[in-house]
């Protein structure tokens, strides 16, 4: 157990529909971060938050958006679904705002698009 | 086209054997990291590394950044079936953290 904890672990739905993806950090870590990945992109990152304000943004769609809240667990918001959206979400976890020292990641969300 | 690139894309070895992946690049990271990712289960941080020419050893593992911080390598001694997953390296330019496509290991008993 990593400490950092994604529900769901999986997750069924159809195009068009917009689902929450929920994320708890590891005790003590301030910033959270959210990654797609896929088999032909890899870990591609979508966003940062910090102690709840937005710190940076990766190539996250229009279609996603995600907020930090003050207990600081996250979600991210996936609408307008596509097949191609279908991916493994994960969610990781840092004391400070810079990436420098590495994170902890969850398990991750295994969305698939029907 | 990938910031990071890592070699090879899959390895298949046998127990016992030595190996080595690689993480190159033409940009200079504040630190690297190494992470081993298994199936259905998010990347573990093995390392970070930050200072040029440092090299990390944990138990079988060896860890080098290079002198120009643009590039890492991963040593492998006596591999076992244990150590089969996805071998990802990071680089962190400012508060940015990209990740390579990773090196498929499988290690055969």
């Amino acid at each position: 157990d990593s400490g950092v904890t994604q529900t769901p672990k999986h997750l069924i739905t159809a195009t068009g529909q917009r689902v929450t993806l929920r994320c708890s950090p590891r005790s003590g870590d301030l910033s959270v971060y959210w990654y797609q990945q896929s088999l032909d992109q890899g870990l591609q990152f979508l966003i940062q938050y910090y102690n709840g304000e937005e710190r940076a943004k990766g190539n996250i769609l229009e279609r996603f958006s995600a907020q930090q809240f003050p207990d600081l667990h996250s979600e991210l918001n996936l609408s307008s679904l596509e097949l191609g959206d279908s991916a493994l979400y994960f969610c990781a976890s840092s004391v400070q705002d810079r990436a420098s020292y590495g994170y902890t990641f969850g398990s991750g969300t295994r969305l698939t698009v029907v | 086209t990938q910031l990071l690139e890592q070699s090879p894309q899959f390895l298949s070895i046998q127990e016992g054997e030595n190996l080595t992946v690689y993480c190159n690049s033409s940009s200079v990271f504040s630190s690297l990291q190494w992470y081993r990712q298994e199936p259905g289960e998010g990347p573990v941080l093995l390392v970070t590394v930050v200072t040029g020419g440092e090299v990390k050893k944990l138990k079988r593992l060896t860890f080098q950044f290079g002198d120009a911080r643009k590039d890492s390598s991963l040593h492998i001694t006596a591999a076992q079936p244990g150590d089969t997953g996805l071998y990802l390296c990071a680089g962190a330019i400012g508060n940015d953290m990209r990740f390579g496509a990773g090196t498929r290991l499988t290690v055969k008993p």
